[in-house]
């Protein structure tokens, strides 16, 4: 089974810490994906990552910034939290051509107060 | 316009009938289609895949197709309690660095 792994299911931080949240997946897919999902705005995609060392914006990624040294792992990073980033942050991965789905991570649910 | 639009819910079905999921979709570069479920608090799961023109039938699940109209639909047959979650339709845009593009989901209630 694929298995896609966060590395906190809850955080709490102060506005303005630095935050880390990790991805690992086990499949050896070559892409992966940080969405944010918001009660009535559904899962917004942050960044993703088609290759090692390369990542793409998605369509909020004021704010983040993301990491991919290794294949298997895929970093979020908050520069700065401020209270707004409070959400459900999902990891998800998926393998290439048309029949890749898209697997999630549990996620972490972060609270910046 | 949204890439991906669903109708929010909640819709509510009785236990044992048929519940009917809509969702559609602008970009007639969207190659592949997918049914998440999600249930409060708790990540997606994927429940079906349809990649042609057409119906896909996975026990009490039928995904339908028809890539004119841009629209795709779930079926759940003998809808159970267990049932209610929100359901997310998502397509993948293969030219665009397979980015997978969500609909808001439908909010199911399946009452006993």
């Amino acid at each position: 089974d694929v298995k896609v792994t966060q590395s906190s299911r809850y955080l709490v931080k102060r506005t303005g810490e630095k935050v880390f949240l990790e991805c690992v997946q086990d499949m050896d897919h070559e892409n992966m994906f940080w969405y944010r999902q918001d009660p009535g705005l559904g899962l917004r995609l942050i960044y993703f990552s088609y290759d090692v060392k390369m990542k793409e914006k998605g369509d909020i990624p004021e704010g983040y910034s993301v990491s991919r040294e290794k294949k298997e792992r895929f970093s979020l990073i908050l520069e700065s939290a401020s209270t707004n980033q409070t959400s459900m942050y999902l990891c998800a991965s998926s393998g290439q051509g048309d029949t890749g789905e898209l697997f999630f991570g549990e996620g972490s649910r972060l609270t910046v107060l | 316009q949204k890439e991906v639009e669903q109708n929010s819910g909640p819709l509510s079905v009785p236990e044992g009938a048929i519940a009917s999921l809509n969702c559609t979709y602008s970009d007639r570069g969207s190659q592949s289609f997918f049914w998440y479920r999600q249930y409060s608090g708790k990540s997606p799961e994927l429940i079906m895949s349809i990649y042609s023109n057409g119906d896909k039938e996975d026990g009490r699940f039928t995904a339908q197709l028809n890539k004119a109209s841009q629209y795709v639909s779930l079926l759940i047959r003998d809808s159970q309690p267990s049932d209610s979650a929100t359901y997310l339709c998502a397509v993948l845009l293969l030219y665009n660095f397979n980015k997978f593009y969500f609909g808001s989901g439908t909010k199911l209630n399946v009452k006993p």
